[in-house]
């Protein structure tokens, strides 16, 4: 089936942890996207590629990178420069033009 | 960027048609409207979108008014899974971003 899958569904982190969030698509999108969504919040752009080797930061960037070195995959990493990194994070592509973005599962982080 | 205004909450009955309303009265001309929709801990599902004619697909209905201000999603024959928190969205700017609100909680009852 395709579909953007993203990993582990739950993560927990340790104060000054670095921790790698996955996400991979197999729906030959260009496009990928990293959301932030805390608890009865609408979501928040954390970074986006519209090309692979190429990335843009979103509204909320700070304490996060990225990478987007294949066409599949966009992982997000949380760094422990992020001090209020408990959230449900959620991955997104999209074809192009004015196609719609399609959602992974999300993965929920939380710190220990 | 063009922001959307949508109510916090709505009740409907099974079975009966569920009609979200969405203002957006700054929506640009070549700006589309999507809808979303989430429930809890889940990701967002796509359901429709549209630019100025009215869509339909096997999900929903979106109906856009003339000028474009407004819009209302249409679940025709709503079921309990449909009790989700529903999104209207603009899409702005050269990367095609989404903004989400707050949304609509959407609670279907028996």
């Amino acid at each position: 089936d395709g579909g953007i899958t993203q990993s582990p569904k739950y993560l927990f982190r340790k104060e000054g942890q670095n921790v790698t969030l996955s996400c991979e698509q197999n729906l030959n999108h260009d496009a990928m996207y990293w959301y932030r969504q805390d608890p009865g919040q609408g979501l928040r752009l954390i970074y986006y590629s519209q090309i692979v080797n190429d990335f843009q930061k979103g509204d909320i960037a700070e304490g996060y990178s990225v990478s987007r070195e294949k066409k599949e995959s966009f992982p997000l990493t949380v760094t422990s420069a992020q001090k209020n990194p408990t959230a449900f994070y959620l991955c997104a592509s999209r074809r192009d033009g004015n196609q719609p973005q399609h959602f992974g599962d999300g993965t929920r982080l939380s710190i220990l | 960027d063009a922001k959307t205004t949508q109510p916090t909450s709505m009740d409907c009955a099974e079975g009966r048609a569920a009609n979200l309303p969405c203002n957006h009265s700054t929506i640009s001309g070549n700006e589309y409207v999507y809808w979303y929709r989430q429930i809890h801990s889940q990701g967002p599902q796509y359901i429709i979108h549209g630019l100025k004619n009215n869509e339909t697909n096997e999900m929903a209905s979106l109906i856009i008014t003339e000028d474009r201000k407004s819009s209302t999603l249409i679940l025709p024959h709503a079921t309990l899974r449909d009790t989700a928190v529903y999104y209207c969205i603009v899409r702005r700017g050269s990367a095609r971003q989404l903004t989400f609100g707050s949304g609509t909680q959407l609670t279907v009852l028996p």
